[in-house]
Order: C-alpha cells, then structure tokens, then sequence
C-alpha cells in the first residue's frame, strides 16, 4: 500500500462546477498538508498549504484535512477551463520530508 | 521576489552520458530538493541538501548526486544515463514549504 493514494482522474467537469479532489494516507505522523497545481510541462505550484487538521479557505478553494479518517479534501468552486490543470497533494511530519500523492488530472470545459 | 530557476530547461542525452542539472533557490533559502516525475509515476524524492550538506536521498541508485554550492544553488548529476532516466527533474526550495522551479525536462535516447 502506497503512504499516499490519490485518485488519479482524469476528471472532466462543465464550467461552473464544484470539485472535489481527494487523498488518503496511511501515516498517523502527518502534520503538514499541501496541495499543488501543475500545468502541463510546468512545475508545481502551491496553491494550498494546512497544518494539522480543519480547513483553510483562499477565493474559491478550500483544503479540508480530517487526521481522524487520514482523508483530505480540496474543493474548486465556480471551476474555469483556467484551472485544468493536474493537482497533486503532498504531506509529511514536516515540510522537510513531503510525500506527493501521483497527481489528478482535472479539465474543466467551456 | 524571484522564485526557484532551474537550468537547462530541455536536456537532450544518449545511454551512457552524463547530464548535469542547475538550481537556483529563492532568496534566502538554504535548502534545496530534487524530485524526479517520470510520466505516470508522480514525484519521486531525490536528494534533499542544506547548509551545503546532503541531508537526505531516496531510493535511487548511486549514479545520481549532487551538490550544494556556498551560495546555496545546486547541481544534480546523472552518471551512465539510461533510457528510463528520461523525466522533468524538478528543484524546490525551502522555507515554510517547498516552492519548486521549473524544472529540467531531460531525453535519454
């Protein structure tokens, strides 16, 4: 079993849409969450970063972190064809030590 | 503020060759990663250098290495390439997380 599984997609939503991606992890010494957009031959960029548990909102993202299932959450509002992109989560005791779940590819269509 | 930079950006290399990679970290940070994404397989962790030291690698084999120059920036080595090496090697630097460059997309033909 992978230390971090995430649903690699792709996933393809109309304009407008709410989405929801996801990761699990399997180790309780996680404290640290981030998620990071990727385009396509571009490096990765962060978008969201969470200590512990509970959410964080930023415009039209918000990351949930929930430690009790080792499940977290990153939901788009009001998605724009500008946000396909591939996101990946990544997580660890610290942000020195970071394990990246193997990316979901979003498209978001006009 | 200027983000991670990374050189060259295309690398082009037959089995055999070595290919020698560039970063340059933010301002201010002294930590450097190496990632390696080959296609379908994620981030895979490479090698991690602070204060100039190598602090940590990952599971690949001794034909990678690197190095931490004073000024911070860092150079990543790849001894007798193989075909499968070919990948986007990524650098991030460190401060509260980990912001990454742009990574050096290299072909092993």
């Amino acid at each position: 079993q992978k230390e971090v599984e995430q649903d690699p997609g792709p996933l393809s939503v109309p304009e407008g849409a709410i989405v929801s991606l996801n990761c699990t992890y399997s180790n309780s010494a996680f404290q640290y969450f981030m998620w990071y957009r990727q385009y396509s031959r571009k490096g990765p960029e962060l978008l969201m970063y969470t200590y512990s548990s509970g959410n964080k909102e930023d415009g039209r993202f918000t990351a949930q972190v929930d430690k009790s299932s080792k499940y977290i959450s990153l939901f788009i509002r009001d998605s724009q064809p500008s946000d396909s992109a591939t996101y990946l989560c990544a997580m660890g005791p610290s942000a020195r030590q970071l394990t990246f779940g193997s990316g979901t590819q979003l498209t978001v269509l006009p | 503020e200027a983000g991670v930079t990374q050189s060259p950006t295309h690398l082009i290399k037959t089995r055999g060759q070595q290919a020698t990679l560039r970063c340059s970290p933010i301002s201010g940070h002294t930590s450097v990663y190496w990632y390696q994404q080959a296609l379908g397989l994620g981030l895979q962790f490479l090698l991690w250098y602070d204060e100039g030291e190598e602090r940590n690698r990952g599971n690949f084999p001794p034909r990678f290495s690197g190095r931490q120059f004073p000024n911070y920036s860092s150079e990543l080595n790849v001894n007798a390439l193989e075909l499968e090496d070919s990948a986007l090697y990524l650098c991030a630097s460190l401060r509260d997380t980990q912001y990454f460059g742009p990574g050096t997309r290299l072909l092993v033909l």
